[in-house]
């Protein structure tokens, strides 16, 4: 199973701007997933999108996935100071249904 | 709905001893996976358990072994401790088997290995 690649490693924005990071893969997926872990604690997911699917929303959250560029997008809009976190791209491809993740993208949000 | 426990949720070992980990997955699910987490190798894969038996593993010297019981709880267990070995054990579990294997992880154990 191949690992994404998130873009930037770090971000770092004021409160109330958007924030969009990146993930980059290398051969067809089944499923891409998003994951949230704050300060070295559990991990917790935040949107799936399968390999048909183009864009899904969450609340402030918004992913596309463009299977011919290969990549998927997280957009954090109107950014608050609690969504400091470091932020995992994780990909299920081939026959396995296990994720691999990405390195993550550490976002820090200041007040 | 009782989300995923570990314990403990931190420890000191010294290198040689060896550790046991402990996973409660959340109700219903039988689905448990265990994950590394290291700053400098990023989250990795060692194993799932599904109905108590293991089906993935990742690419772990045989050193890191788990199990899981017919209530899902699941244990992992690392011998021989080694300074490398110190990271962020995660576990995670899933309601399906197959397919969309959406995770959700426990907090956690800091191993700290000395």
């Amino acid at each position: 199973s191949q690992q994404g690649e998130e873009d930037p490693q770090a971000l770092s924005i004021q409160e109330g701007e958007n924030a969009t990071m990146n993930c980059s893969y290398k051969t067809s997926i089944n499923n891409l997933q998003w994951y949230r872990q704050n300060s070295g604690r559990g991990l917790v997911h935040l949107i799936l999108i399968r390999s048909n699917e183009r864009e899904k929303h969450s609340g402030r959250l918004r992913v596309t996935l463009d299977t011919s560029k290969k990549s998927s997008s997280l957009l954090i809009t109107a950014s608050r100071a609690a969504d400091t976190a470091s932020y995992f791209c994780a990909i299920s491809s081939g026959g396995s249904y296990i994720p691999t993740f990405g390195r993550g993208t550490s976002l820090i949000v200041h007040p | 709905k009782a989300g995923v426990t570990q314990t403990p949720r931190y420890l000191i070992k010294t290198r040689g001893q060896q550790v046991t980990l402990s996973c409660s997955p959340i109700s219903g699910h039988r689905s448990v996976s265990w994950y590394q987490q290291t700053p400098g190798q990023g989250l990795q894969f060692l194993f799932e358990y599904f109905s108590e038996t293991q089906r993935n593993k990742g690419n772990f010297p045989g050193r890191f072994s788990g199990r899981q019981f017919s209530n899902s709880r699941s244990e992992m267990n690392v011998s021989t401790l080694e300074l490398g070995d110190s990271a962020l054990y995660l576990c995670a579990s899933s309601l399906t088997g197959t397919g969309v294997y959406e995770q959700y992880f426990g907090p956690g154990t800091r191993l700290t290995v000395t």
